[in-house]
């Protein structure tokens, strides 16, 4: 059981804009940064996501991220095939003086 | 372009350690305000934070793990390395290793640990 909650799955077709969302409390996502990774199987995770809403340096703008309250989500618009792929969401917990991630989202592009 | 790569024995018997290294290439490892991380796979599960390690040398580690884990670095050598004790099948993964700073993060391929006599 992770200590971010992320749904499963999530979908869309190509176009369209989906949103992947993020679950925590207080002593991570309520206090402290959000970060959201893509991570396709066989290869390194890729940050995509970090201080909440900031993305790295070419990460394209259909990628963006918001946090309100002790939630976060992460939006990618104009869906294309090579999204799909695996999405974390990752937070500093005070409580636990440590990082956790989410469960993870899988997600398809149909 | 920085690049990292894990390396070390994929197979470790039971209640052994697991030593893994990060050897980082194309930047130094001591440059600007990085910090050093492990995470970790297991098959068919999602991401686990293992632990960090500042070049200050202040490290954080997962609680779950923290009476086993260590995280050193070797700036001489541009590593930096894992070392998990008594190890056990729910240790197998794939672990992976990190450098980050502020909005920049490098991340190796990863590499598959099993533990299994």
């Amino acid at each position: 059981q992770s200590v971010l909650t992320q749904p499963p799955s999530a979908s869309g077709t190509p176009g369209q804009r989906v949103t992947i969302s993020c679950s925590g409390s207080s002593s991570n996502i309520g206090s402290n940064y959000v970060f959201w990774y893509q991570h396709l199987p066989g290869t390194a995770p890729k940050l995509l996501i970090y201080r909440s809403n900031q993305r790295p340096s070419g990460v394209p703008d259909r990628f963006s991220g918001s946090r309100s309250g002790t939630s976060a989500s992460l939006a990618i618009s104009g869906l294309r095939s090579e999204d799909e792929a695996d999405y974390y969401c990752a937070a500093w917990d005070d409580s636990l003086s440590g990082r956790v991630f989410g469960g993870g989202t899988k997600l398809t592009v149909l | 372009q920085v690049q990292l790569q894990e390396s070390g024995p994929g197979l470790v018997k039971p209640s052994q350690t697991l030593s893994l290294t990060c050897t980082v290439s194309g930047g130094s490892i001591n440059s600007g305000s990085y910090y050093w991380s492990w995470i970790r796979q297991p098959a068919g599960k999602g991401l686990e934070w293992i632990g960090r390690m500042f070049a200050s040398g202040s490290t954080n580690y997962n609680p779950s793990l923290k009476s086993r884990v260590t995280i050193s670095v070797d700036t001489s050598k541009n590593q930096f390395s894992l070392k998990l004790s008594s190890v056990t099948a729910a240790d197998t993964a794939v672990y992976y290793c990190a450098l980050s700073s502020s909005g920049v993060e490098y991340w190796g391929q990863g590499t598959l640990v099993t533990v299994s006599s």
